[in-house]
């Protein structure tokens, strides 16, 4: 079964720093992996989509990476500022199931 | 739709009472999906449909839980028998077709006394 792990769980960085999130799975043989943000009592929003052929992702201060033969994935923020406090959630798509990670808490002090 | 729906918000039910949730998908959005998210736990794939069609149930917790999709639009998830276990927000999602970006619900919270 597909394992999907986070790394921090929590992370507190003051405004205007950037940051490196961790997402690995256990099993390379995955479709795509997407990063998702949720804030409280909201659902989820898609960030970035990697497809197992793709190497990265860019949207605006985001960037995703992905290194399917290790099983890793980054989430990088640039810049980053007070809204984007919220958790980040990775998931992989195996196919016919879906696995998401527990997710890293991110607090941006301004 | 302008996103997806998901009714009730909020739904309170007495232990053993079945209950059913429903999905509306963005139109045109061929594959639809549903997660649980139960307090303090993180996100459980339950089922996803590719129009009608579900290839895969084995992320069903029991044979308590079904789903449902008709007209390769509105979905509905239903519990059988609830179990105070079954508490937990339920989440629908889309995407234009399988392996695209996934486009969230806002959930139903379901209670079960």
């Amino acid at each position: 079964k597909q394992e999907v792990t986070q790394i921090p769980a929590a992370l507190s960085v003051p405004e205007g720093e950037n940051l490196v999130l961790n997402c690995s799975f256990t099993d390379s043989a995955i479709y795509n992996l997407q990063w998702f943000r949720q804030d409280p009592g909201k659902g989820l929003t898609s960030l970035l989509l990697i497809q197992s052929s793709q190497r990265e992702q860019t949207s605006g201060r985001l960037n995703a990476s992905l290194d399917k033969s290790s099983g890793r994935s980054t989430l990088y923020i640039a810049a980053s500022q007070p809204g984007d406090s919220a958790t980040y959630l990775c998931a992989v798509d195996t196919g016919n199931q879906f696995y998401f990670g527990t997710g890293t808490s991110l607090t941006v002090i301004p | 739709g302008a996103g997806v729906s998901q009714s009730p918000s909020n739904k309170v039910t007495e232990k053993g009472k079945d209950v059913e949730l429903r999905c509306d998908p963005i139109s045109g959005h061929t594959a639809l999906y549903w997660y649980r998210q139960s307090l303090g736990q993180g996100l459980e794939f339950l089922i996803y449909f590719q129009g009608n069609s579900a290839p895969d149930k084995s992320g069903l917790p029991s044979d308590r839980f079904s789903a449902e999709r008709t007209g390769g639009s509105v979905s509905t998830l239903t519990i059988q028998r609830t179990q105070q276990e079954d508490s937990a927000v339920y989440l629908c999602a889309s995407s234009s077709t399988q392996g695209q970006r996934q486009f969230f619900g806002p959930g139903t919270r379901l209670t079960v006394l």
